[in-house]
């Protein structure tokens, strides 16, 4: 059974660190990888990245994809504590999309 | 424009009985998910409708059950209701079938089964 596992479970940096969070996943039928914030309730989409989009940038977020490890990383540089939240990772294919566990990060000032 | 809506917000419940979550997609937007989500946990999938006809299912028992209807709004049924069923139910919408790429989350309903 297709399993997505993320790294560190928990993190609490100062403001202005960068920290660099992990997923992998176990493919069966991958057809991409998607990264959310979730702060309170409804998570919020921050990247989706496949086959052939593998990198991708806003402000001072980031997230590349490593085909061959089946995995990838969510870099965020520059922390502020608005930061604080739990970031999930999660694998999708034609009919599904499991979730990791997410990331709980604590920016504090 | 209205995000992704659900209700209602919270749900107190008795083992055994059956409850009925309500989502309705943003407009324009074909595609419903549902997500079951256990504190400490990432959200888990349970269905994905479009075009009002089931395209994905989760590893879930047959008490859960979804439908989506000609408006695109959806509802999740679960039955027989049980301790672990208390969680918060997520409803995600997107524009296209296969619809995992972006999709726009509601506030969810936080499910207590006492």
């Amino acid at each position: 059974e297709d399993k997505v596992v993320q790294s560190p479970l928990s993190l609490v940096v100062h403001e202005g660190d960068t920290v660099t969070l992990n997923c992998s996943y176990e493919v069966t039928n991958f057809r991409s990888l998607l990264w959310y914030k979730q702060e309170k309730k409804a998570p919020t989409f921050l990247f989706m990245l496949t086959s052939s989009g593998i990198e991708k940038k806003s402000g001072r977020l980031s997230s590349i994809l490593d085909k061959k490890e089946l995995s990838s990383i969510l870099n965020i540089t520059a922390t502020q504590t608005g930061d604080s939240a739990i970031y999930l990772c999660a694998e999708t294919s034609y009919d599904k999309v499991i979730f990791g566990p997410g990331t709980s990060l604590s920016v504090i000032p | 424009d209205a995000g992704v809506t659900q209700s209602p917000t919270h749900l107190i419940k008795t083992r055994g009985q059956q409850v009925t979550l309500r989502c309705s997609p943003i407009s324009g937007h074909k595609s419903v998910s549902w997500y079951q989500q256990v504190l400490g946990q990432g959200p888990q999938f349970i269905f994905q409708y479009y075009e009002k006809e089931e395209r994905g299912r989760g590893n879930f028992p047959d008490r859960f059950s979804a439908r989506q209807f000609p408006n695109y709004s959806s509802e999740l049924n679960v039955n027989a209701l049980l301790l672990g069923d208390s969680a918060l139910y997520l409803c995600a919408s997107s524009l296209d079938r296969g619809g995992f790429w972006e999709a726009f989350f509601g506030q969810g309903t936080r499910l207590t089964v006492v």
